[in-house]
């Protein structure tokens, strides 16, 4: 069975750091590029960042470049998310999903954990 | 940034009853279109990929059309475990958007 766990999230005051984990299982973790997705309490979901199969190539949604860093542990089918310099814009459910491909190069996400909720709060 | 429009953000409907929802996006993303179902405490799940076909296990009430900038999702036959909300997403470009959902709840 495919599975994706997060964790790693919780409470963080406004300028603080989390990261965020992503233990996958049940499929061959390094052919397949990852990503993050949040949803803010009462909003939609919205693409984070992603990173491709080997880790090379990685992308971020502009708000996040240079505060959020994506990362993968291949020998441990685990995928990362650093995250520095918290807002309170932050606040919100984590998910880790699959991208349907190697490259992170129009893939949608086929397969998705049901997140860890992280809050930025004083 | 390609904006994902979805249309209504609410639909009340009886179970049994069909219910098409609309997605639009604000330039041309061909095919590269993804419907997902997502319920309060789950994860999200794949619906269609491509526009148009249909992910693993996902039931034949369900279908999904168009290209370009219109699409529809279409469900035959609400059944109870089909009311939930509804995103469309693009990934023809980054940065990768998602429309801002439909929820379709029970009349």
């Amino acid at each position: 069975e495919i599975q994706l766990v997060e964790s790693g999230g919780g409470l963080v005051q406004p300028g603080g750091s989390l990261r965020l984990s992503c233990a996958a299982s049940g499929f061959i973790f390094n052919s397949f590029a990852m990503g993050w997705v949040r949803q803010a309490p009462g909003k939609g979901l919205e693409w984070v960042s992603c990173i491709s199969g080997g880790g090379g190539s990685t992308y971020s949604a502009d708000s996040m470049e240079g505060r959020f860093t994506i990362s993968r542990d291949n020998s441990k089918n685990t995928l990362f998310l650093e995250m520095n310099s918290l807002r309170d814009d932050d606040t919100a459910v984590y998910y880790c999903a699959r991208m349907d491909g190697t490259d992170a190069y129009r893939d949608g996400f086929d397969v998705w954990g049901r997140g860890t909720v992280v809050t930025v709060s004083s | 940034e390609i904006v994902m429009t979805q249309s209504p953000a609410t639909l009340s409907v009886s179970p049994g009853e069909r219910a098409s929802l609309s997605c639009r996006a604000s330039q041309s993303v061909s095919s590269f279109l993804a419907w997902y179902q997502h319920k309060p405490g789950q994860a999200p799940r794949l619906l269609f990929y491509g526009a148009s076909t249909r992910a693993t296990g996902i039931p034949a009430r369900f279908s999904g059309s168009g290209s370009g900038t219109e699409f529809t999702l279409t469900i035959s036959s609400l059944q109870s475990e089909d009311f939930a909300v509804y995103y469309c997403h693009q990934y023809i470009d980054r940065p990768l958007t998602f429309g801002g959902g439909t929820k379709v709840e029970i009349k």
